[in-house]
């Protein structure tokens, strides 16, 4: 079956950068967009960006321009987020998300993110 | 990319129809038929419950159905249950191929 494991919880200061890692498994790797969602506590989803099959293209939100990075790891069948600058604003459950199409099916469990000093 | 527009709550009795409406532009909502749906326990990921305006995947209750007029799409739940207590979130591919969630809807059963 399909299944997304992320990697654990962080805790990082104002400035610094964090990656999240995701595990694909069950399905195809190269044959699907990934996409990355994230949930600030009581908030909203808030879709980040998609990177391509076979790792060719990424489309970010204009809102993360220049500061989120998607890149993936096809032997390893492993997507990666990483998001610089961060500040008390991003602390947020962050997900990864298999897009067939238009849509999301398969989520990871999400991986929680705290900025604070 | 504004978010969506949702009414932020909306609740029935066991039994009952409820729809949820999903508000947006001639750019993303009214642009596409690429409307979708989730829903969302308390810490839970969400769950994709409608795609591409009115699909539904396997599983996935037929109580569950989805429509599109003009720029708002909506979903409605049929005979609602207790279980479908929990937040749905619409999203739209949009014209700058991007996607854009909606602000979320808490469905409460009375």
């Amino acid at each position: 079956q399909v299944q997304l494991v992320q990697s654990g919880a962080e805790v990082k200061r104002p400035g610094a950068s964090v990656k999240v890692s995701c595990k694909a498994s069950g399905y195809s790797f190269s044959s699907y967009t990934m996409h990355w969602v994230r949930q600030a506590p009581g908030q909203r989803l808030e879709w980040m960006g998609w990177i391509s099959a076979g790792n060719v293209n990424t489309k970010y939100s204009q809102k993360f321009q220049g500061r989120v990075t998607l890149t993936s790891d096809t032997s390893a069948s492993t997507l990666y987020m990483e998001l610089s600058s961060l500040r008390s604003e991003d602390t947020a459950v962050y997900y990864c998300v298999r897009g067939p199409g238009t849509y999301f099916d398969y989520w990871g469990q999400g991986t929680l993110v705290t900025v604070s000093s | 990319q504004s978010a969506l527009t949702q009414p932020a709550s909306v609740s029935g009795s066991p039994g009952q129809s409820i729809t949820i409406s999903c508000t947006g532009t001639s750019s993303d909502v009214g642009g596409y038929n690429y409307v979708s749906w989730y829903q969302q326990h308390p810490g839970k990921a969400p769950k994709y419950m409608i795609y591409e305006v009115s699909n539904r995947p396997s599983g996935v209750s037929n109580r569950f159905s989805g429509s599109k007029s003009g720029n708002t799409a909506s979903l409605t739940i049929s005979g609602l249950q207790a279980e479908d207590e929990a937040d749905y979130y619409c999203s739209s591919y949009t014209s700058s191929s991007t996607y854009v969630f909606g602000i979320g809807t808490k469905v409460t059963v009375l």
